[in-house]
């Protein structure tokens, strides 16, 4: 069955300290793998995603991700958290088997602690 | 980049009434669009998948004689939330699939029925 597990249903982070959140998926085919945010009322802005090539993606606002196909896991990661970033983060998958329809994970809250 | 409109933001109806939410691309085509509904702290559920020109694609479960979907042109899709009720207060997404497989989403629509 294909699915998204975001085990962190929230997770409590020190202003500038680094920061990975955690993102295993099970699908049949070759996965596209995607990062959403969504701030407070506000849409969900994709903060990166991965097709294909290097496994290491940079995205938006100094994040990054990394694919490990061996692990099936795609965990975002960031050096340095700012106030700012705290939000729900999801994690997705789509591709040819789900046509082209998202699988969503139920999200992580990022709190951010002064 | 990419633009996802919604309208209204937020609307309040009373039991028994229909309110339609639209969905526009802003500076792009989108011959699909998905319609969520994301419940408090939950992830994103699919209610449907919208193509242009073509009957929508309803997910098990979702009533489409209640929520009506109309794709008329590539850049606006509508949500009739049909003879609403209380049950139905919730936040609609909508998202626009763009080439290379990525979907932009709208600011939600926040759902009260009164």
């Amino acid at each position: 069955a294909q699915s998204v597990t975001q085990p962190d249903i929230h997770i409590t982070v020190s202003e500038g300290a680094s920061l990975e959140l955690r993102c295993n998926y099970s699908y049949g085919a070759t996965p596209y793998l995607f990062w959403y945010v969504q701030s407070p009322g506000q849409g969900l802005q994709l903060l990166l995603k991965y097709f294909s090539g290097d496994t290491l993606v940079q995205g938006i606002k100094g994040f990054e991700a990394e694919f490990k196909r061996s692990q099936s896991s795609f965990n975002l990661r960031k050096p340095s958290v700012h106030w700012s970033d705290a939000a729900e983060y999801f994690c997705a998958v789509g591709g040819m088997d789900s046509n082209y329809q998202l699988i969503w994970g139920a999200g992580t809250k990022l709190i951010i602690k002064p | 980049g990419a633009v996802v409109s919604q309208h209204p933001s937020w609307v309040i109806c009373k039991s028994g009434t229909s309110v339609k939410i639209e969905c526009r691309s802003l500076d792009f085509q989108a011959t699909t669009m998905f319609w969520y509904r994301q419940f408090p702290k939950q992830s994103l559920m699919l209610m449907a998948t919208s193509n242009e020109g073509s009957k929508a694609t309803y997910e098990q479960g979702v009533e489409k004689d209640k929520f009506l979907i109309n794709h008329a042109s590539l850049t606006l899709s509508t949500l009739t939330v049909t003879s609403a009720h209380p049950e139905d207060s919730s936040f609609y997404i909508c998202s626009a699939k763009f080439p290379a497989y990525e979907q932009y989403f709208g600011p939600g629509t926040r759902l009260t029925v009164t």
